[in-house]
């Protein structure tokens, strides 16, 4: 099984600030790798599939990058509706897999 | 536009059943792999399992193997997710989600989700 470990766990950071979350893999995945944002009380939205592609409606500001084990997900200036929690996703292998998330708090 | 709503969640008893289902609409069902995913109170995300367009293939992870079942009707454009012998453990929202392309496992809609609750 794949585990993917998410760090931090925890990011205090202003609006305007430029933001870097990580995704590391126990083993390779390629780039089976994907992004979603969760705001509480809310479904789980995609924002990254196969590591690097926006899904649609995703603003550029969100990009990722990576392959094999190291994965990142950059806000490049957040916005007041990006504090949310973000999880990554591994299709490589089964069982599919999500990193325990990283919450993006409002400093 | 695309929705996914479940229904038939609520609360159960250790050891007993519930049907989940998920009514889909705004795109072609029946073309697209499906999936049940799960986050207890307060935590991440779980997969539970999936099923193909045609219902030829299916997975689980460990944690529902031999006690859920997902099947679909694809007449109907609905999703179902057969709970048998909860536990407490399973306790948790469910969505259902589509996946983004075809039997590419990412998944681009969810349900709202729907609330299971296991307890005596």
């Amino acid at each position: 099984e794949i585990v993917l470990t998410q760090s931090p766990a925890t990011l205090s950071l202003s609006p305007g600030e430029r933001v870097t979350l990580s995704c590391g893999a126990s083993q390779s995945i390629s780039n089976y790798l994907a992004w979603y944002q969760q705001k509480p009380g809310q479904a789980p939205r995609l924002l990254i599939f196969d590591a690097s592609n926006r899904a649609t409606g995703i603003p550029a500001r969100f990009s990722g990058s990576g392959s094999g084990t190291d994965f990142t997900l950059t806000i490049s200036s957040l916005e007041p509706e990006d504090f949310a929690v973000y999880y990554c996703q591994q299709r490589s292998s089964w069982p599919l897999s999500f990193g325990q998330g990283t919450r993006l708090e409002i400093k | 536009q695309v929705q996914l709503v479940e229904s038939g969640g609520g609360l159960v008893k250790p050891g007993g059943s519930l049907r989940l289902s998920c009514a889909a609409s705004g795109f072609t069902f029946s073309d697209y792999f499906m999936a049940w995913i799960r986050q207890a109170p307060g935590k991440g995300l779980e997969w539970i399992s999936y099923i193909s367009s045609s219902s030829s293939y299916t997975n689980y992870a460990d944690s529902a193997k031999g006690r859920f079942t997902i099947s679909r009707d694809n007449a109907k454009n609905s999703l179902y997710l057969q709970m048998n012998s909860l536990r407490a453990e399973d306790t948790g929202v469910y969505y259902c989600a589509k996946v983004l392309v075809s039997s590419t496992l990412f998944f681009d809609y969810w349900g709202q989700g729907i609330l299971v609750t296991v307890s005596s």
